[in-house]
């Protein structure tokens, strides 16, 4: 069974671009679950989705948005890019959007933003 | 607010000694709780989790932790460590609905010969 699947995994922007993020969840899974890590606050989450639906949101400014397709894969966009952007985006997917299922975390993309 | 805190954010090892790594969580409503591990250069993957019942978990590779609510811990243990442990380690928690994961700092364990 394939795993979760981020694409691209690397990725170099400049300020005030805009970058999109792939996630492609395992087979059958609809849940989506996007998470920023940074050196600096660690592990934060982005924004979590379920059949299309966006079920919860962190607490990112709005230049941060997302959304997730019938086939449960999900993007994520960055507008006007800052160099406080730069991280590792972390994607992880799910059954369903109760915890008794395990996430399953994809690699990674990381953005540098200079 | 829900929070989570481990308290130590590097621990140095021996092969072969036993390691604790310390997690505490902060919340007002029931919680489930994770500890993740991350090796160089890849995502997240799931050691333990405790959803109820029994508040002593185990992991196929030998890590146990255990879930404390009047402590609210949920210190995670290894009784001899091998290299290949060498990693960064996550305690997380989430409520009983949706499955955003509030994450503790970190703690990267190094492990010596």
């Amino acid at each position: 069974k394939a795993g979760v699947t981020q694409t691209p995994r690397y990725l170099i922007k400049t300020r005030g671009q805009q970058v999109t993020l792939s996630c492609s969840p395992i087979s059958g899974h609809r849940s989506v679950s996007w998470y920023q890590q940074t050196p600096g606050q660690g592990l934060q989450f982005l924004f979590e989705y379920f059949s299309e639906t966006q079920r919860n949101k962190g607490n990112f400014p709005g230049r941060f948005s997302g959304r997730q397709f019938s086939n449960s894969r999900s993007e994520m966009n960055v507008s006007t890019l800052e160099l406080g952007d730069s991280a590792l985006y972390l994607c992880a997917s799910s059954l369903t959007d109760s915890p008794y299922y395990e996430q399953y975390f994809g690699p990674g993309t990381r953005l540098t933003v200079t | 607010a829900q929070s989570v805190t481990q308290l130590d954010s590097q621990v140095p090892v021996f092969e072969e000694a036993p390691v604790e790594l310390r997690c505490n969580y902060s919340s007002s409503v029931s919680v489930y709780l994770f500890w993740y591990v991350q090796y160089p250069n890849q995502g997240l993957q799931l050691l333990l989790k405790y959803l109820s019942g029994s508040t002593l978990v185990e992991s196929i590779n030998g890590f146990e932790a255990e879930f404390n609510k009047s402590q609210t811990s949920f210190h995670l243990r290894k009784p001899s460590v091998h290299i290949s442990d060498t990693a960064e380690y996550f305690c997380a928690m989430t409520k009983a609905a949706g499955n955003k994961l509030t994450f503790g700092g970190g703690t990267r364990v190094l492990v010596k010969p």
